[in-house]
């Protein structure tokens, strides 16, 4: 099945530091999403990206769908205490029609 | 809040035993989906219903069903349950438009533990 490179596996930072963390496939992917999980919660979305190319931002996160469709990055800019949590790249592969195929998470840890 | 509504939001039981967790999606949602989320393991796509038929089905246990209802309510049961069945369950749903691929959204989970 098709497969997500998600990394850094893990990052910790100083708050107000920007952060930056990417997934790669050797298979190309029609959307690309990004999504947030706090401990014992569901995934909350944070960026959905339909075209190669696409860069979209949502307040101090940006995201970009890679020209070639099979890349896609994620970076968050100062960042604060509440940005602490893993963070999923996710994306439906150009033959899995609707099926999600998820990346393995950041965790993400920032330092006051 | 996306919406989804899962419950329970946490399940006890013991080896062996039969469980059923249930879903309702967004409102306007058609497809539900149910992932599996373990400790050692990412979030493993298990099955999607699309209004009230199946559609996908992806690392699903024999040992284990679902199913969508006329409201589009869904239900995963989970039967002759082993410790290794231990995880977070999510549901998500989507509208599922005809020729779209769109944006699951995601419930808060039911935490399932087996002794």
């Amino acid at each position: 099945g098709q497969q997500l490179n998600q990394s850094p596996q893990s990052m910790f930072i100083q708050e107000g530091e920007d952060v930056s963390m990417n997934c790669t496939s050797s298979s190309i992917f029609n959307t690309w999403l990004w999504y947030k999980q706090d401990p014992g919660e569901g995934p909350v979305l944070l960026i959905a990206l339909y075209k190669a190319g696409e860069l979209t931002s949502n307040g101090r996160l940006t995201a970009q769908f890679g020209i070639t469709r099979k890349d896609s990055f994620l970076n968050i800019s100062a960042s604060i205490p509440s940005d602490v949590g893993i963070y999923f790249c996710a994306g439906h592969p150009e033959t899995s029609g609707s099926r999600l195929t998820f990346g393995e998470g950041t965790q993400l840890t920032v330092n006051p | 809040d996306s919406g989804v509504t899962q419950t329970p939001k946490h399940l006890i039981t013991a080896t062996g035993q039969r469980v059923t967790l249930r879903c309702s999606p967004r409102s306007g949602d058609l497809s539900v989906y149910w992932y599996q989320q373990s400790l050692d393991q990412g979030l493993q796509f298990l099955i999607q219903y699309y209004n009230g038929e199946e559609r996908a089905k992806g690392n699903i246990l024999e040992r284990f069903s679902a199913q969508q209802f006329p409201d589009l309510h869904s239900e995963l049961n989970l039967s002759s349950l082993e410790l290794g069945d231990s995880a977070l369950y999510f549901c998500a749903s989507s509208v599922s438009l005809r020729g779209a691929v769109d944006t699951q959204y995601f419930g808060p989970g039911t935490r399932l533990t087996v002794l």
